[in-house]
C-alpha cells in the first residue's frame, strides 16, 4: 500500500518558470490537501479538495493552481515561479473531514522546491 | 492573534524526564485536536488526537484538552532521545475551510 506519493522529491526552478507537483493516493480518500512548510515554520494550507471536481483555496493560494479530475490525483501547478515559493510542499489526504472523528491526515514524503 | 500558537522551543529535557508541550487556539468552536510528530527532513505523522475535555493516554503519550481555556497539551513520559523531533499541534479552526490549521511547532530535544 503506497499511501500518498509525491513527485518530484527535489526540484530547482529559475524565476518565471512553471512546473507541476504531482500527488497521488491509493486509499480512496475523498479529501486531499496541499500544504507548504517554510524553514522552522508550521504547515500553511495552499489548496484543498473535498472530492473529484471540487477544489477550494486555502490560506496561501496566490501563485498556485490545482485540479482534481480523479479521486486519486491532486496536482499542484506553480505558475511564474518566484523565490518566495521556495519551500517544502506536502500533499496529504484524509478519508473524512478533519472537523470530525478520524480526520487523520496521511502525508506524502514532501517535495523540496528551490526557486533561484 | 495567531489561530494556533505554540512555543517554538527548543524544549530540552533529560532522558527519562517528562516533556510537556503546549498549544493554544483561537476558535472556541473547535472540535478536533491533533498532535503530529515531524522528524527533521521527514513528513508529519500523527501521534495523538483528542476530541473531549480531559486526558487521553496512549502508551507514553498523554493529550490533555481544556476547551474552556482553549489549550491542548501533550505530555511525553520517560522521554527518549528518539522522541527528539518537532511536535505540531493541529486544530480544526472554523475558517470556512474544511482543513486543519497547524501551529508552527515546538522542537523537542531529549538529552541522553
Amino acid at each position: 500500500n503506497a499511501g500518498v506519493t509525491q513527485t518530484p522529491k527535489f526540484r530547482i526552478l529559475k524565476i518565471g518558470q512553471s512546473m507541476t507537483l504531482q500527488c497521488a493516493q491509493d486509499m480512496n480518500h475523498n479529501y486531499m490537501y496541499w500544504y507548504r512548510q517554510d524553514p522552522g515554520m508550521g504547515l500553511k494550507l495552499i489548496y484543498y479538495s473535498v472530492g473529484a471536481g471540487i477544489t477550494d483555496k486555502g490560506e496561501v493560494p496566490n501563485g498556485y493552481n490545482v485540479s482534481r479530475s480523479t479521486t486519486e490525483d491532486f496536482p499542484l501547478r506553480l505558475e511564474l515561479a518566484a523565490p518566495s515559493q521556495t519551500s517544502v510542499y506536502f500533499c496529504a489526504s484524509s478519508r473524512y473531514s478533519t472537523g470530525g472523528p478520524s480526520g487523520e491526515l496521511f502525508f506524502g514524503e514532501g517535495s523540496r522546491l528551490t526557486v533561484l | 492573534q495567531k489561530e494556533v500558537e505554540q512555543n517554538s522551543g527548543p524544549l530540552s529535557v533529560p532522558e527519562g524526564a517528562i516533556a510537556s508541550l503546549n498549544c493554544t487556539y483561537s476558535d472556541q468552536g473547535s472540535q478536533s485536536f491533533f498532535w503530529y510528530r515531524q522528524y527533521s527532513g521527514k513528513s508529519p505523522e500523527l501521534i495523538m488526537f483528542i476530541y473531549s475535555n480531559g486526558d487521553k493516554e496512549d502508551g507514553r503519550f498523554t493529550a490533555q484538552l481544556n476547551k474552556a481555556s482553549q489549550y491542548v497539551s501533550l505530555l511525553i513520559r520517560d522521554s527518549q532521545p528518539s522522541d527528539s523531533a518537532t511536535y505540531l499541534c493541529a486544530v480544526n479552526i472554523d475558517t470556512g475551510r474544511r482543513a486543519l490549521t497547524f501551529g508552527s511547532g515546538t522542537r523537542l530535544q531529549v538529552q541522553p
